[in-house]
């Protein structure tokens, strides 16, 4: 059974950074493109980046490039996602995803990153 | 990368049938083949429900089905069912090699 499992959300102060972690199990990691998205609250979905399989080709929404580093560790099965220079408007449910070839096929429940002094 | 345009809610008793349509452009929705649809339960994880702008993934009832005219995409929920009542989004890869998604729309089940 495919399993992506998020962590590393929180509170954190306006300027600060966090780096959230998403671990897939039950299929070949190193196979597939990997992505985040987000929710603010009471908003819709949002694509934030997505990353090629070996980790050398990524690619981000504009609104969020030079803040947002998004990587991989297939080793450990992991996608992370560096976020910097935090703000208000970064407070969202933060989702991996795996990316099936042309979607999002499989998603984790997500992660709360609360973004407030 | 502007949001795809979808209207905020639709609504039908059940039984019946309901479109929903996702707008773009032809940077995105008009110049690809690569166009979803996502059911969102609020608190749960988003569901793949249809990819390719008309092909079911393997368990999704076939009462879901996708089509594309120009900049238009469309999902349909045909005898439509209480456990339907959810957010959908329709996402779009685009000609940036990015991904748009939709504005949501909330279907509700009079």
């Amino acid at each position: 059974e495919v399993q992506l499992v998020e962590s590393g959300g929180g509170l954190v102060q306006p300027g600060g950074s966090l780096r959230l972690s998403c671990v897939g199990s039950g299929f070949t990691f190193s196979n597939y493109w990997m992505t985040w998205v987000r929710q603010a609250p009471g908003k819709g979905l949002q694509w934030v980046a997505n990353i090629h399989p070996h980790g050398d080709e990524f690619y981000y929404v504009d609104s969020l490039k030079g803040r947002f580093t998004i990587s991989r560790d297939n080793a450990k099965n992991s996608l992370y996602l560096q976020m910097n220079s935090l703000r208000a408007d970064d407070t969202a449910v933060y989702y991996c995803a795996r990316i099936g070839l042309t979607s999002f096929d499989y998603w984790g429940q997500g992660s709360v990153l609360t973004v407030s002094s | 990368q502007s949001a795809l345009t979808q209207p905020a809610s639709v609504s039908g008793s059940p039984g019946q049938s309901i479109t929903i349509s996702c707008t773009g452009t032809t940077s995105d929705v008009g110049g690809q083949k690569y166009v979803a649809w996502y059911q969102h339960h609020p608190g749960n994880a988003p569901k793949l429900m249809i990819y390719d702008v008309s092909s079911r993934p393997s368990g999704v009832s076939s009462r879901f089905s996708g089509s594309k005219s120009g900049n238009t995409a469309s999902l349909t929920i045909s005898g439509l069912q209480p456990e339907d009542e959810a957010d959908y989004y329709c996402s779009s890869y685009t000609n940036s090699r990015t991904y748009v998604f939709g504005t949501g729309t909330k279907v509700t089940v009079l």
